[in-house]
C-alpha cells in the first residue's frame, strides 16, 4: 500500500524562477492538501484540492497556484519565485468523501525541500 | 484570530513520562490532532480527540478540554526514538475551516 509520494525530494532554484512540485496521494485517498513548512515552523496550509477543484486556500497570494488530476494526483506551481519561499513543502492526503468537514487525518509525504538561491 | 500555542522545546529522560500541551484560540472547531515530525521527515497523524476526555493509543494518550481551550499530548515510558517534534492542529468550525497547526514543541530524549 503506498503511501503519499512526493517529487522531487531537493530542489534549487532562483529568484523569479518558476517551480512544480509533484504529489501522489496515499491509495484511497481522494483530497489532496498542500503546506509549506518553514524551518523550526509548524506547516501552514496553501490549498486543498478535492474533485479536481481547488476547496479551500489559506493566506498565500496567487503566485502559489495547482491542479488536482482524474487520478487524484496533484501538482503545485509556485511563480516568480522569492527568497522567503524557500521551505520544506508538505503534500499531504485524506479522504474527503464526507464532505468539507471531514476529520480524516491526514497522511503527509515527506515533502519537497525547495531553496531559492 | 486563530492560534495554537505550545511549549518550543521540553526535555526528559529516557522512561520517563512527558506531557506536552497546546492551548488554543479559536470560537470552535471540530476537533485536536497530534503529528510527530522527526528531522527531515514527514509528520505522521498520532491521535485526534473529537470529544473531551482522554484518548490513549499505546504509550501515548491525547487530551482535550474544549471549557478550558487546552489539550495535551502524554508519552509514557520514553524511548530514545521519541525525539522528535510533535505538533497539535484544529480545524475551526466555521466558514474559514482550514487546518491551522501549532509551531511544534521540540522533545529532547535525555539517557
Amino acid at each position: 500500500d503506498a503511501g503519499v509520494t512526493q517529487s522531487p525530494t531537493h530542489l534549487i532554484k532562483t529568484r523569479g524562477q518558476q517551480v512544480t512540485l509533484r504529489c501522489s496521494p496515499k491509495s484511497g485517498h481522494d483530497t489532496v492538501s498542500w503546506y509549506q513548512q518553514a524551518l523550526g515552523q509548524g506547516p501552514q496550509f496553501i490549498f486543498q484540492y478535492y474533485e479536481e477543484e481547488e476547496r479551500q486556500r489559506g493566506n498565500f497570494p496567487d503566485r502559489f497556484s495547482g491542479h488536482q488530476f482524474p487520478n487524484y494526483s496533484s501538482e503545485l506551481n509556485v511563480n516568480a519565485l522569492l527568497l522567503g519561499d524557500s521551505a520544506l513543502y508538505l503534500c499531504a492526503s485524506s479522504l474527503g468523501g464526507t464532505g468539507q468537514y471531514s476529520n480524516q487525518p491526514q497522511h503527509f509525504g515527506d515533502g519537497t525541500r525547495l531553496s531559492i538561491l | 484570530g486563530q492560534s495554537l500555542e505550545q511549549p518550543s522545546e521540553v526535555t526528559a529522560v529516557e522512561g520517563a513520562i512527558v506531557q506536552i500541551n497546546c492551548t488554543y484560540q479559536t470560537s470552535g472547531f471540530y476537533g485536536l490532532s497530534w503529528y510527530q515530525q522527526h528531522d527531515g521527515g514527514a509528520p505522521t497523524f498520532l491521535s485526534y480527540n473529537a470529544l473531551d476526555g482522554l484518548e490513549e493509543t499505546g504509550r501515548f494518550s491525547s487530551f482535550l478540554s474544549r471549557s478550558d481551550s487546552y489539550g495535551y499530548l502524554l508519552l509514557q515510558e520514553l524511548q530514545m526514538k521519541d525525539s522528535a517534534s510533535y505538533f497539535c492542529a484544529v480545524r475551526p468550525a466555521n466558514r474559514d475551516d482550514k487546518i491551522i497547526f501549532g509551531k511544534g514543541t521540540r522533545l529532547h530524549i535525555l539517557p
